[in-house]
């Protein structure tokens, strides 16, 4: 079985640009939550998706967004990216309710310059 | 306010010995816990959880205990092995409320040969 995949592993973009992240969950799984990892900072949650719907958001500006395709499919996107959004962005999926297991994909190293 | 904290950032031990990494939570609500392992430029790998029925679970060489009277959690691992350096991180969720998973910052655990 396929585990999470993201694309693409790594990305480079000038202050005030916007990107979009993608990430491909394990196959049945219908939840995808996206983390952000910084140094000394640990995970942050920033939003959780299940079946094309966001059920819980965490505490970010809104220039993060994302969305979730009918075939689980989840991108992220942030806009007016600023330097301080450089960070290794996690996605992960599970099958159970949520808080259950999570399984995580390599992650998206997004470094803004 | 850091609902899940892992109060050490880095843990050394000498291989065959007994690894002891810690985790401390403040939300009473959290009912079900997990350790995850990360490797450089991996994502987090699932390792361990318990429910709050439990005070212990087993896997090998894994073993988690939870202290519900202190709300803390402590992963055991023995032996260590050098292939146990890795950053572990303690998670938390309350699956009773839809939360998403809460992760401490990490314990960077270096098994040394």
């Amino acid at each position: 079985k396929a585990g999470v995949t993201q694309t693409p592993r790594y990305l480079i973009k000038t202050r005030g640009q916007q990107v979009t992240l993608s990430c491909s969950p394990i196959s049945g799984h219908r939840s995808v939550s996206w983390y952000q990892q910084t140094p000394g900072q640990g995970l942050q949650f920033l939003f959780e998706y299940f079946s094309e719907t966001q059920r819980n958001k965490g505490n970010f500006p809104g220039r993060f967004s994302g969305r979730q395709f009918s075939n689980s499919r989840s991108e992220m996107n942030v806009s007016t990216l600023e330097l301080g959004d450089s960070a290794l962005y996690l996605c992960a999926s599970s099958y159970g309710p949520v808080g259950s297991e999570a399984f995580f994909g390599q992650g998206t190293r997004l470094t803004v310059v | 306010d850091q609902q899940v904290k892992q109060n050490s950032p880095s843990l050394s031990v000498q291989e065959g010995r007994i690894s002891i990494l810690n985790c401390d939570y403040t939300n009473s609500m959290f009912d079900y816990f997990l350790w995850y392992k990360k490797y450089p430029a991996e994502g987090p790998t699932f390792l361990i959880s318990i429910s709050s029925i439990k005070d212990k679970n087993e896997d090998g060489r894994f073993t988690v205990f939870l202290n519900k009277s202190a709300k803390h959690l402590s992963l055991h691992i023995v032996p260590s092995q050098p292939g146990d350096s890795a950053v572990y991180f303690c998670a938390a969720s309350a699956r009773s409320g839809n939360t998403p998973l809460v992760f401490g910052k990490g314990t960077r655990l270096s098994v040394i040969a």
